[in-house]
């Protein structure tokens, strides 16, 4: 079975702090996804990145950047934290470039900001 | 701008009915069409994905159908269980490897 593993569940971190979010997967996926959740709003994309040291914006980047540095490896880092910022964060990766395949999530990480 | 809308937004059904779920999308020109399930507090369950030359798919008591021309996907619940009862999202996968959701449909079903 194919595992999306988010490195933290629960986090809270005060204003103007550093945060790092970190996904890994193991099978060897090309594509991986950062997406954050809020109540009424949905999944959003935040970034994605299609091969080691790749990244591309999605639909809200700014506060926000990303690191692959290793394929199975894919950080999301909130450089100051504000409270807007307090979300459910989900990690995602996909096996074929291109016309995607199946995707996979991680459980989730949700961050509370003070 | 591709939008993914699922009705209904909220769903309660008794335990053992036959249950629809529908999706639907304005821009056809998609790769795929993927359902997950997702409980609450949780991530996202992968369910069944369509592909776009596809017209269903199934996976023990579901079935997940496309009609791209229609810009509709519905996926079928046979037989109900109480462990059914989580959210619902389909998303689309269109150009620019952009995948669309839905905001769900939360499904309870009682005993």
């Amino acid at each position: 079975d194919v595992k999306v593993t988010q490195s933290s569940r629960y986090l809270v971190k005060r204003t103007g702090e550093k945060v790092f979010l970190e996904c890994v997967q193991d099978m060897d996926h090309e594509n991986m996804f950062w997406y954050r959740q809020d109540p009424g709003l949905g999944l959003r994309l935040i970034y994605f990145s299609y091969d080691v040291k790749m990244k591309e914006k999605g639909d809200i980047p700014e506060g926000y950047s990303v690191s692959r540095e290793k394929k199975e490896r894919f950080s999301l880092i909130l450089e100051s934290a504000s409270t807007n910022q307090t979300s459910m964060y989900l990690c995602a990766s996909s096996f074929i470039r291109g016309t995607t395949g199946e995707l996979f999530f991680g459980e989730g990480s949700r961050l509370t900001v003070l | 701008k591709q939008e993914v809308t699922q009705i209904p937004a909220a769903l309660s059904v008794p335990e053992g009915e036959n249950l629809v779920l529908n999706c639907s999308f304005t821009d056809s020109a998609i790769y795929n069409l993927q359902w997950f399930r997702q409980d609450p507090g949780k991530g996202l369950t992968s369910l069944l994905l369509i592909q776009s030359s596809q017209r269903e798919q199934t996976s023990g008591r579901l079935n997940a159908s496309l009609d791209k021309s229609s810009g509709r996907s519905t996926l079928y619940i046979a037989a109900s269980q109480p462990g059914d009862s989580a959210t619902y999202l389909c998303a689309v996968m269109g150009g620019g490897n952009k995948l669309t959701f839905g905001t769900g449909t939360q499904l309870k079903v009682e005993l």
